[in-house]
């Protein structure tokens, strides 16, 4: 079956960097792409970004671009997502998604918390 | 930038009930690129419509999606216990931000 595990949560200071990695089992890696989701406590979720498993190609969403890297590794099939100048307000939970906009499978999610 | 408005933003029902959401896009969402997810407090959304109209792999029947271009519906004809959460639709059909609406919350009355 398909699925997605995310690594755990973390606690970042601000101006810090985090990386998330999902890894993928249960399907060919590289016939579909990742989409990653965010959705701070309470709020509803926001598209970040996708990125193509084997090709690099990515899109994102304006906001984060210069702060998020989405990138792949083929041999273990996983994603990851870093997210770099973190801020407060990047405090949520970050969800990875197999597709390519809309996802169809999704991992647990990962909090990450931005505190000083 | 597509926003999406969905409505009501709290809807009370009873089990058995029809519940009717609607998802209204700021500009047309070409060729009904559409989805829906249902998410449950403290899981990862569920995908349940694409499309628009076509139900994601294991969803009940119960659950069907319609409309087209800015105006969305999803209509669940009978409502059983386990569909009161918050549902979201999401438009993928122009350039990103594959933006989501603000969800609606269904609760139990």
């Amino acid at each position: 079956q398909v699925q997605l595990v995310q690594s755990g949560a973390e606690l970042k200071k601000p101006g810090a960097s985090v990386k998330v990695s999902c890894k993928a089992s249960g399907y060919t890696f590289t016939d579909y792409g990742i989409i990653w989701v965010r959705q701070a406590p309470g709020q509803g979720l926001e598209w970040m970004g996708w990125t193509s498993a084997n090709y690099g190609n990515t899109k994102f969403e304006q906001k984060f671009q210069g702060r998020l890297t989405m990138t792949t590794d083929t041999s273990t099939s996983t994603a990851y997502m870093e997210l770099r100048s973190l801020r407060s307000d990047d405090t949520a939970v970050y969800y990875c998604a197999r597709g390519g906009a809309a996802g169809d499978y999704w991992g647990q999610g990962s909090l990450v918390t931005v505190s000083s | 930038e597509i926003v999406l408005t969905q409505s009501p933003g709290t809807l009370s029902l009873s089990p058995g009930e029809r519940a009717t959401l609607s998802c209204r896009a700021s500009q047309s969402v070409g060729s009904s690129y559409l989805a829906w997810y249902q998410q449950k407090p403290g899981q990862a959304p569920r995908l349940l419509i694409l499309g628009g109209s076509s139900r994601a792999a294991g969803v009940p029947d119960r659950f069907s999606g319609s409309g087209s271009g800015t105006d969305f519906t999803l209509t669940i004809s009978r409502l059983e216990p386990e569909d009161f959460a918050v549902y979201y639709c999401q438009q993928y059909g122009s350039s990103p931000p594959y933006t989501f609406g603000q969800g609606t919350k269904l609760e139990i009355k």
